[in-house]
């Protein structure tokens, strides 16, 4: 099976511009979850879903935003970018729902915002 | 709420040597807790995890972990290391505490493993 899947792998955007990141999961796994990556907070849950319904967030301001759709792939989107919002994005997917499921990391989209 | 604590930011060891990196968690109900391995500018592959059928997990290239609920640990070990073992660890807790845990991972701060010739 083809793994976890992530585009664009390097983006760079300017304050205040927005973006949207995409992510395939594998096939079948119906759960999709997005993390940001930085030097100085570490591996931070944004949100997760699952059958194209957000189950959980995480603590991040409504700038954030995502959807699933009905195959699975989900987007996420940052509005008026601010210079902090450079991070990797790491998608993961997993099978099902549930606390024991393994998550399965895509090779994440590298923001830099100017 | 779960938390995860990695002790030692960074880890140096030589080739073949003991690697032993350190991991305590927190949890209110049972935990379920993973180690992942990320390479420079790749995303994070598994390790391991353990959730609740042994207390010693084997996972691969040869690193194992022992759940201690004793101790609220979690350290993943390797009896020989090797020069391709060196990226950044990262342990990671969940839980099956209702509505704010669904897919989410809570992470510690990583462990840079450094391997020396």
């Amino acid at each position: 099976k083809a793994g976890v899947t992530q585009t664009p792998r390097y983006l760079i955007k300017t304050r205040g511009q927005q973006v949207t990141l995409s992510c395939s999961p594998i096939s079948g796994h119906r759960s999709v979850s997005w993390y940001q990556q930085t030097p100085g907070q570490g591996l931070q849950f944004l949100f997760e879903y699952f059958s194209e319904t957000q189950r959980n967030k995480g603590n991040f301001p409504g700038r954030f935003s995502g959807r699933q759709f009905s195959n699975s792939r989900s987007e996420m989107n940052v509005s008026t970018l601010e210079l902090g919002d450079s991070a990797l994005y790491l998608c993961a997917s997993s099978q099902s729902q549930g606390p024991q499921e393994t998550q399965y990391f895509g090779p994440g989209t590298r923001l830099l915002v100017l | 709420a779960q938390s995860v604590t990695q002790l030692g930011s960074h880890v140096s060891v030589s080739e073949g040597a003991l690697v032993l990196l350190r991991c305590n968690y927190s949890s209110s109900v049972p935990p379920y807790l993973f180690w992942y391995v990320q390479y420079p500018n790749q995303g994070l592959q598994l390790l391991l995890k353990y959730t609740s059928a042994a207390t010693l997990v084997k996972g691969i290239n040869g690193f194992e972990a022992e759940f201690k609920k004793s101790e609220t640990s979690f350290h993943l070990t390797k009896p020989s290391a090797h020069m391709s073992d060196a990226a950044e660890y990262f342990c990671a807790v969940s839980a099956n505490a209702g509505g704010t845990s669904y897919g989410k991972l809570t992470f510690g701060q990583g462990t840079i493993l450094t391997v020396h010739p």
